[in-house]
């Protein structure tokens, strides 16, 4: 079965520290790969994505994040984090018949 | 960008009684609609996948006659809840995945989400 993991439940970081949110999926077939921010109180919005093409992808807000197909990865990066960077972040695949899996989501802190 | 609506964004009710919530696209046309229900702290859970003018795709786990959706056209789709119970009781959120030069982007455009409380 297809399953999306991100392995960090919930980061803390201070201002301006670099952050990787990891993201791993199973399936071996042509994946269409997101993340996904859920800011406090606001609905999902998207961040980034990733279909084909160069690996590394740019996003909104400064974030990207890289496909690695051989570790099954799409992990997402910010060099300096903000304040205002403080929301839940959800990885999610595309397989097949436009259906999405998401990952458990990562609750990421940011310190003043 | 495209956008999603949905209503209404809080609903309470009675035990056993049905609740209809409604998801709209504003700009664009949603050929297949997505339903999710997120439990606190946890991640979104696809209940049922519609298309426009089918039937609805379940989940498995996910009762077909107690969450009834309905897409009967390429801008709504609605998810009743019957007989409601305290249990369904939840962050009820929709998306769609629309078409865009004929084509089908694959990017999701999500709802405000609906949190029901089933008293």
């Amino acid at each position: 079965a297809q399953s999306v993991s991100q392995h960090n439940h919930h980061v803390i970081l201070s201002e301006a520290a670099s952050l990787e949110l990891g993201c791993n999926y199973s399936y071996g077939g042509t994946v269409n790969l997101f993340w996904y921010v859920q800011y406090p109180g606001q609905h999902l919005q998207l961040l980034l994505k990733y279909f084909s093409g160069d690996p590394l992808v740019k996003g909104i807000k400064g974030f990207e994040a890289e496909f690695i197909k051989s570790k099954f990865s799409f992990n997402l990066r910010k060099p300096s984090v903000q304040w205002s960077d403080t929301a839940e972040y959800f990885c999610a695949v595309i397989s097949s018949a436009s259906k999405i899996i998401f990952g458990s989501g990562t609750r990421l802190s940011i310190r003043p | 960008g495209a956008v999603v609506s949905q209503h209404p964004s809080w609903v309470i009710c009675k035990s056993g009684t049905s609740v209809k919530i409604e998801c709209r696209s504003l700009d664009f046309q949603a050929t297949t609609m997505f339903w999710y229900r997120q439990f606190p702290k946890q991640s979104l859970m696809l209940m049922a996948t519609s298309n426009e003018g089918s039937k609805a795709t379940y989940e498995q786990g996910v009762e077909k006659d107690k969450f009834l959706i309905n897409h009967a056209s390429l801008t709504l789709s609605t998810l009743t809840v019957t007989s409601a119970h305290p249990e369904d009781s939840s962050f009820y959120i929709c998306s769609a995945s629309g078409l865009a030069g004929g084509y089908n982007t694959g990017e999701l455009f999500f709802g405000e989400g609906s949190r029901l409380t089933v008293l």
